[in-house]
């Protein structure tokens, strides 16, 4: 059976420090790999991964993907209390179907 | 608008009742997706269409649960017999192509659905 799973499930921490959160897969016709951030109900999507060892980078956010080993990390770096949320980790197969982790909750202090 | 869009925000039915929830996509996006979320949970995948077929419905968890999407744009999702254990917020997210071509789906803002 397809899954994702995510840890840690719930991290706390203050501003400007930088955290990592980790996304594990086991998915047959693995298509590419993405992460969202959801803060009220909308996921709102942040990066897609289809390659191995390229990361991807939006501001002080980074993605790495490692299709080998079958995991990937979303970095922030600087944390501000705005990026409290939950952060999805999703795979998508070749049918387009996307298969989520059950979400790291992120709360940042300040 | 220019976002996927839900109808209602919220739902509270009670138990046996029947309901419609409606997902409109964004204007030209040929795939639309269904997904079911609980509480500390990530979404989990229902139905998806290419067009106006079902390409995959999978993910229905039994014969209460429908959806059509009649005229390849707006779709609706539809229960049967609700049961408390139907509670949860229902996403729906559509994107330009579908069929493992990559592309990124887009969510609505959900309906939550409570069955009391």
């Amino acid at each position: 059976e397809d899954k994702v799973v995510q840890s840690p499930l719930s991290l706390v921490v203050h501003e400007g420090d930088t955290v990592t959160l980790n996304c594990s897969y086991e998915v047959t016709n693995f298509r590419s790999l993405l992460w969202y951030k959801q803060e009220k109900k909308a996921p709102t999507f942040l990066f897609m991964l289809t390659s191995s060892g390229i990361e991807k980078k939006s501001g002080r956010l980074s993605s790495i993907l490692d299709k080998k080993e079958l995991f990937s990390i979303l970095n922030i770096t600087a944390t501000q209390t705005g990026d409290s949320a939950i952060y999805l980790c999703a795979v998508e197969n070749q049918g387009g179907k996307l298969i989520f982790g059950q979400g790291t909750e992120l709360s940042v202090k300040p | 608008g220019a976002g996927v869009s839900q109808t209602p925000s919220n739902k509270v039915t009670e138990k046996g009742k029947y309901v419609e929830l409606r997902c409109d996509p964004i204007s030209g996006h040929t795939a639309l997706y269904w997904y079911r979320q609980s509480l500390g949970q990530g979404p989990e995948f229902l139905i998806y269409f290419q067009g106006t077929g079902a390409a995959d419905d999978s993910g229905l968890p039994n014969d209460r649960f429908f959806a059509v999407r009649p005229e390849g744009s707006v779709s609706t999702l539809k229960i049967q017999r609700t049961e408390r254990g139907d509670s949860a917020v229902y996403l729906c997210a559509s994107s330009l192509l579908a069929g493992g071509r990559g592309n990124e789906q887009f969510f609505g803002p959900g309906t939550r659905l409570t069955v009391l």
